[in-house]
């Protein structure tokens, strides 16, 4: 079955750097969808990618997605206390499946 | 107005009982989900409904039965729970089926 592999599980930062998480797709993706679920509470939907290559910005955030649609990625720039949380990709499928990747857990230390 | 509400909110129940968590969503959304969220903060998808019809249904044992009265509530039931199903159990929703999640704020359950 499809898989969604996200790495690192875990990064710790200090406030003002950069951060990026990474996700891969054992198979074709029909769109990339972002998630942010910060400690104690729900994922919230960031973004949606759907074509090859794309690239979209939220302020500090810049998300993309692979040529081949088979990976993406989450970057921060100068990384703040309030972006602490789990940052999770989900890949969709064309029959409408979204598949989870574990997760990256952000801690930002001030 | 919360836009996915689950009810309870935290549930702790003793090895055997049956159990069930409500979800209710007034976005006017057509598909409805039901997501397990272990310790390790994997989600993994449950159920999957589109106006009432049942279109995913992952291996989840038998012992957990959705039901969906109406497009705009989903409801998880339980029997026989096990220490095992404790986790944070997640409802969510989307206008389509490609389209981006509403997460309700999640019920804890702990079986002990």
């Amino acid at each position: 079955g499809q898989q969604v592999m996200q790495i690192p599980q875990y990064q710790h930062v200090q406030e003002g750097e950069d951060f990026t998480t990474y996700c891969n797709s054992s198979t074709t993706l029909s769109n990339i969808q972002w998630y942010k679920q910060r400690p104690g509470g729900h994922p919230v939907f960031l973004i949606q990618l759907v074509k090859s290559g794309e690239v979209k910005k939220q302020k500090r955030l810049t998300f993309q997605f692979g040529e081949a649609k088979k990976n993406s990625s989450l970057h921060i720039t100068a990384t703040q206390t309030t972006d602490v949380g789990t940052y999770f990709c989900a890949g969709g499928t064309s029959y409408g499946k979204l598949t989870f990747g574990q997760g990256t857990i952000l801690t930002v230390h001030p | 107005d919360t836009a996915v509400s689950q009810t309870p909110k935290y549930l702790v129940t003793q090895m055997g009982n049956d159990k069930s968590i409500k979800c209710e969503q007034n976005l006017g959304h057509d598909t409805m989900y039901w997501y397990k969220q272990d310790s390790k903060k994997f989600l993994k998808i449950m159920f999957s409904y589109n106006n009432k019809e049942l279109i995913i249904n992952e291996t989840v044992p038998n012992r957990f039965s959705p039901k969906s009265p109406d497009k705009a509530h989903l409801n998880l039931h339980i029997n026989s729970l096990e220490l095992g199903d404790s986790a944070v159990y997640f409802c969510a929703s989307s206008h389509g089926q490609g389209d981006g999640y509403t997460f309700g704020s999640g019920t804890r359950l702990t079986v002990v």
